[in-house]
């Protein structure tokens, strides 16, 4: 059964900074690895999704890495903005699924 | 449609009442995915459908709980004798499935249920 950890919990930064947010899962054999947002009291957004055979994806300001062999996924954030502020959530499948298992996310705030 | 959508967006009930959620997933899509999300917790997996395969149920929490979707598309979770711990959002999801692995879930709103 794949579990999901994210690191930190949670993070409160200044504009500006260049963030990393954390993922670490325990089954390898993946088809793929996604990140989504949420922001308070609303749906999942899709952010970025890795195939097996991918390194890194980016889009805008963000960049997500996959180390299949270590179990681990950073997203990063460049030049971080309060529009930013919202829970991040990876999501990786156990080998041979479909169905992704969800970390319990990184709250993050951006503040002016 | 454009998205995924849920019904009800919020729902309140008394202990022991049934609930029915409807979850209209993307056109076309042929994977869907129910997850529910309790106060402070985690995204916990339900139920999963994929075109005509059986459904695989193994995240329902007990047998009060079953989905069914009708001709690949809407899809029905229904909740019986609901308990306050069946208070949570119960999200929706669905997408196109590719072999590559390439599946982008798109969520609903989600249905916020709170039992009393």
């Amino acid at each position: 059964k794949q579990e999901v950890t994210q690191i930190p919990a949670a993070l409160s930064v200044p504009e500006g900074e260049n963030l990393v947010l954390n993922c670490s899962f325990t089954d390898s054999a993946i088809y793929n690895l996604q990140w989504f947002r949420q922001d308070p009291g609303k749906g999942l957004t899709s952010l970025l999704l890795i195939q097996s055979s991918q390194r890194e994806q980016t889009s805008g300001r963000l960049n997500a890495s996959l180390d299949k062999s270590s179990g681990r996924s950073t997203l990063y954030i460049a030049a971080s903005q309060p529009g930013d502020s919202a829970t991040y959530l990876c999501a990786v499948p156990s080998g041979g699924s479909y169905i992704p298992t969800f970390g319990r996310g990184t709250s993050l705030i951006v503040h002016p | 449609g454009a998205g995924v959508s849920q019904s009800p967006s919020n729902k309140v009930t008394e202990k022991g009442k049934d609930v029915e959620l409807r979850c209209d997933p993307i056109s076309g899509h042929t994977a869907l995915y129910w997850y529910r999300q309790s106060l402070g917790q985690g995204l916990e997996f339900l139920i999963y459908f994929q075109g005509n395969s059986a459904p695989d149920k193994s995240g329902l929490p007990s047998d009060r709980f079953s989905a069914e979707r009708t001709g690949g598309s809407v899809s029905t979770l229904t909740i019986q004798r609901t308990q306050q711990e069946d208070s949570a959002v119960y999200l929706c999801a669905s997408s196109a499935r590719q072999s590559s692995g390439a599946n982008v879930l798109t969520f609903g709103a989600g249905s916020r249920l709170t039992v009393l």
